[in-house]
């Protein structure tokens, strides 16, 4: 257990439908990133926060997905109107800036 | 476009083989480069973080070399056991601190 968690672990949605996963990352850890990985690949990076400011979004996160953390704390990332492509696993970490990321045991997302 | 790469993809070996993976990286704007091992429904566990040129690091069997003027970074695990069995994933940190990743090297260890 790295100390980050991930809800929900699984989950299974018909297309069209919206999604939101939750990250809650170690408590003193700034920085939250999201990554995703499809089958047969690394994880690819999505977005990152330090504290409550996202700094920067990847162009494989499109305008269906968006990513926040209100208060500096856990984090959400939403998919709108989702696609059969999105089915993957969705990846949080969290870190102090320079140092060590520790990940989340992944949330499954299928879109049937 | 930043392009890390892992070979082999996929590594079959017998109990008490020692094997070794190879990840290649850009050798500009380098910070740092990370080994994660991937378990089967578990979180990705770090195992080293590498930041200078000759770097040499061990964990009980694992050990990883870093060469970051010609960009790339060997895992070695001596007398592989079935518990070794996970995906290993290298991967490449830049100047903003966000990790870009190889595809990982799948290793299955048998009795």
């Amino acid at each position: 257990d790295t100390g980050v968690s991930q809800d929900p672990r699984h989950k299974i949605t018909k297309r069209g439908q919206n999604v939101t996963f939750r990250c809650d990352p170690i408590s003193e850890h700034n920085r939250l990133y999201w990554y995703r990985q499809t089958l047969g690949q690394g994880p690819e990076f999505l977005t990152y926060f330090q504290n409550e400011a996202q700094l920067e979004k990847s162009r494989l996160l499109s305008d269906r997905f968006s990513a926040e953390r209100p208060k500096g704390s856990f984090s959400t990332l939403e998919i709108q109107r989702t696609e059969q492509g999105d089915s993957a696993m969705y990846l949080c970490a969290s870190s102090l800036v320079k140092n060590e990321q520790y990940f989340g045991p992944g949330t499954r997302l299928t879109v049937t | 476009i930043l392009n890390v790469e892992q070979s082999p993809q996929s590594l079959h070996v017998q109990e008490g083989d020692s094997t070794n993976f190879t990840c290649s990286f850009p050798s500009s704007n380098f910070y740092a480069l990370h080994w994660y091992r991937w378990e089967t429904a578990k979180s990705p566990e770090a195992l080293f973080v590498m930041t200078l040129n000759g770097d040499e690091k061990k964990k009980g069997r694992i050990s990883a070399t870093l060469n970051t003027k010609e960009g790339y970074s060997y895992l070695y695990i001596k007398g592989s056991q079935p518990e070794d069995s996970a995906t290993y994933l290298c991967a490449f940190k830049d100047s903003s601190y966000k990790l870009i990743f190889g595809s990982g090297t799948r290793l299955l260890v048998r009795p």
